[in-house]
């Protein structure tokens, strides 16, 4: 079953804007990730933000989580062509060794 | 350094042939591993994941199988493919740890086509 639900689906901006991609989940979590995909590879690790922590920062990208309504969202500041990816947010499913992912977005820059 | 590696990268298959995809890691022991599809355009989907040699939990029921024989392999299977089957497949692997705030490390994928 699906935990994360990302929002929007889809997201087109010019290059220099900043790109803000939300996510939903249903259960409690210990700790929520985002992910980034390019097109036709794996996947590569982005950042990490725990239950207790309401905030995080790491170079243009800046993550949110707000547990009371089980979202979070990742802020792209001062985007990039090669942003152009599928982003997306993955929560541990209540404790299990596992991760659960949403759809993802689909984030194009355009130059 | 860990390293993950997958193959084929693409294959072709008729219905009903079998499957094999295999998945290694390198540099680490005792990872957890997992088998992610993903259709064209779509979210991923867990299929498998274990803790352990000879440990495997199913999260979708479906024809597919999956094996650990070792440590650090991890195989996808199945007997007779379907069309359904088709999509991207990613293996990936975990450190084993106390708590589940651990990064997800993917391979590069494997594209089945089954026609």
């Amino acid at each position: 079953s699906q935990q994360g639900e990302e929002d929007p689906q889809a997201l087109s901006i010019q290059e220099g804007e900043n790109a803000t991609m939300n996510c939903s989940y249903k259960t409690s979590i210990n700790n929520l990730q985002w992910y980034r995909q390019n097109s036709g590879r794996g996947l590569v690790h982005l950042i990490l933000i725990r239950s207790n922590e309401r905030e995080k920062h790491s170079g243009r990208l800046r993550v949110t989580l707000d547990t009371s309504k089980k979202s979070s969202s990742l802020l792209i500041t001062a985007s990039r062509a090669a942003d152009t990816a599928s982003y997306f947010c993955a929560t541990d499913a209540g404790g299990a060794q596992k991760l659960v992912f949403g759809q993802g977005t689909r984030l194009t820059i355009n130059p | 350094s860990q390293t993950i590696h997958q193959w084929p990268a693409t294959l072709v298959q008729p219905v009903g042939s079998p499957l094999s995809l295999e998945c290694t890691v390198e540099g680490t022991s005792n990872p957890n591993l997992y088998w992610y599809r993903q259709a064209a355009g779509r979210g991923l989907q867990l299929l498998f994941y274990s803790v352990g040699i000879g440990q495997i939990s199913s999260e979708v029921p479906q024809n597919l199988s999956a094996s650990r024989p070792q440590d650090r392999q991890f195989i996808l299977s199945s007997k007779k493919l379907l069309l359904s089957d088709s999509g991207f497949y990613l293996c990936a692997w975990s450190p084993q740890g106390a708590n589940s705030g651990n990064t997800i490390y993917f391979g590069e994928g494997s594209w089945l086509t089954v026609v």
